[in-house]
């Protein structure tokens, strides 16, 4: 079965660029959808098929998606940015399928 | 503006059934799939399957085939989601989502509903 890799944590000083990565095989071939969720919500979309951002989401969060990785970039990070989280992709065999979420760290 | 509102918090004994509640408004309910997807204490996000609102067809996570039924009622805008035979790892926030189709993104969700499983 498809199988969808994020790293558990990854921590960045504000104004600075963060960098989450979902791997997989051939996940370029696919398309790849991103979540944010903070404490105590539900998911929300903030970038759907690789790179599109739905109205609302700040220009500061861009997708991408190449070979076996697919990346969620967020720049000039803020403190309201420490959230988790996760890919989204559709695999034919085995439905939906979420990664297991990074945790974003602002320090 | 389109919202999912779910039923409240639930606590069940093993073995016990539940049955989640997702009423949906502010847009077509017919046009658009509902999912399921739940995430247990400090977990991430599962994907538990779909119901077509418009053809009442479905599809289940491998994982839940056999002990998950997934329902709407058009008449009311709602779809449900019944878990049997619940055990303790059945203990989780079960949220419901709108997708334009079974491999689509989903767009809006629910605000969750707990479900506690107590031996």
């Amino acid at each position: 079965s498809y199988v969808l890799t994020q790293p558990p944590s990854v921590s960045v000083a504000p104004g600075k660029t963060a960098r989450i990565p979902c791997g997989g095989d051939n996940i370029g071939r696919k398309s790849v959808h991103w979540y944010q969720q903070r404490p105590g919500q539900a998911p929300m979309l903030i970038i759907f098929y690789n790179s599109d951002r739905p109205s609302g989401i700040p220009e500061r969060f861009s997708g991408s998606n190449s070979e076996n990785t697919a990346t969620l970039t967020i720049n000039r990070v803020e403190a309201g940015d420490e959230a988790d989280y996760y890919c989204l992709v559709w695999d034919r065999t085995g439905g939906q399928l979420f990664g297991g979420g990074t945790k974003l760290t602002v320090l | 503006q389109v919202q999912l509102v779910q039923s409240g918090a639930e606590v069940k004994k093993s073995g016990a059934s539940v049955k989640v509640s997702c009423k949906a408004s502010g847009y077509t309910f017919t046009g658009y799939h509902i999912h399921w997807v739940r995430q247990a204490p400090g977990q991430g996000l599962e994907w538990m399957g779909w119901v077509s609102p418009n053809s009442g067809g479905r599809d289940y996570a491998q994982k839940f085939q056999g002990r998950v039924t997934m329902t709407r009622d058009t008449s009311i805008s709602t779809s449900y989601m019944e878990l049997n035979r619940l055990t303790s790892d059945d203990t989780a926030v079960y949220y419901c989502a709108r997708a334009g189709g079974a491999a689509y993104h989903f767009d809006y969700w629910g605000q969750g509903t707990l479900v506690t499983v107590s031996s």
